[in-house]
């Protein structure tokens, strides 16, 4: 079936640092839709940024992520990482064509210190 | 942007009992979404609603059962709690189709002992 890896349970980083948080998924479908969503400490999840587009970088809050459809991934990058970016960061996939309901991956808490 | 508001905010249960978890969207978003968060299995869906009177089992029904009466209100009902049904609940509600954003409620922390 289809699923969604994230394999970094906790990523923690200094601040200023690069950050990357992995996301690989499997799937039977052709045109797979990725999202990543960021859920800041008592709060609910909330989209961050999504494509179904190969190889286009889309970004969003100084955040972005690039579909490789090849290596079927979807990391999450940003170039200097801020103290209020720690949250936990989820990555999520459906189908571009019909819509599916999306499955999400065990998310990466990301923890940014001084 | 799409309200979602949950209703317990907070529940105690017993063993056995009956909770009822409801869910109320303002967006008039066809789809609703239930899902459980736990540590080390992130967020996982229990059951979903395509619109009033649609319910639809997502990847983990065993022990919940779902209600959709109106375009508005998606209720996750657990006829007999279990210890292991204590988590956090998120309802979440969207327009469907390719590429819908999912706007999540505050979720429910509900404790079974």
């Amino acid at each position: 079936g289809d699923s969604v890896t994230q394999t970094e349970g906790l990523v923690t980083l200094t601040e200023g640092l690069p950050v990357m948080l992995n996301c690989t998924y499997q799937t039977i479908y052709s045109n797979p839709f990725l999202f990543w969503y960021v859920q800041h400490l008592n709060e609910s999840p909330r989209l961050l940024l999504k494509s179904f587009t190969d190889n286009k970088r889309t970004e969003h809050q100084g955040f972005h992520a690039t579909l490789h459809k090849s290596s079927s991934s979807f990391h999450l990058q940003k170039s200097s990482a801020q103290l209020s970016d720690s949250a936990l960061y989820y990555c999520a996939l459906s189908d571009a064509n019909s819509g599916t309901y999306q499955r999400f991956g065990t998310g990466t808490k990301l923890q940014v210190v001084p | 942007e799409a309200a979602v508001t949950q209703s317990p905010r907070n529940k105690v249960a017993v063993t056995g009992g009956k909770v009822t978890l409801s869910c109320n969207q303002t967006n008039n978003h066809n789809n609703m979404y239930w899902y459980r968060q736990d540590t080390g299995h992130g967020l996982r869906l229990i059951h979903y609603s395509y619109g009033a009177g649609s319910t639809e089992k997502g990847d983990i029904p065993d022990g919940y059962k779902a209600s959709r009466p109106s375009q508005e209100n998606f209720s996750l009902i657990l006829e007999l709690a279990t210890p292991s049904q204590t988590s956090v609940y998120f309802c979440a509600s969207g327009t469907g189709g390719a590429g819908d954003t999912q706007y999540f409620g505050p979720g429910t922390r509900l404790l079974v002992l």
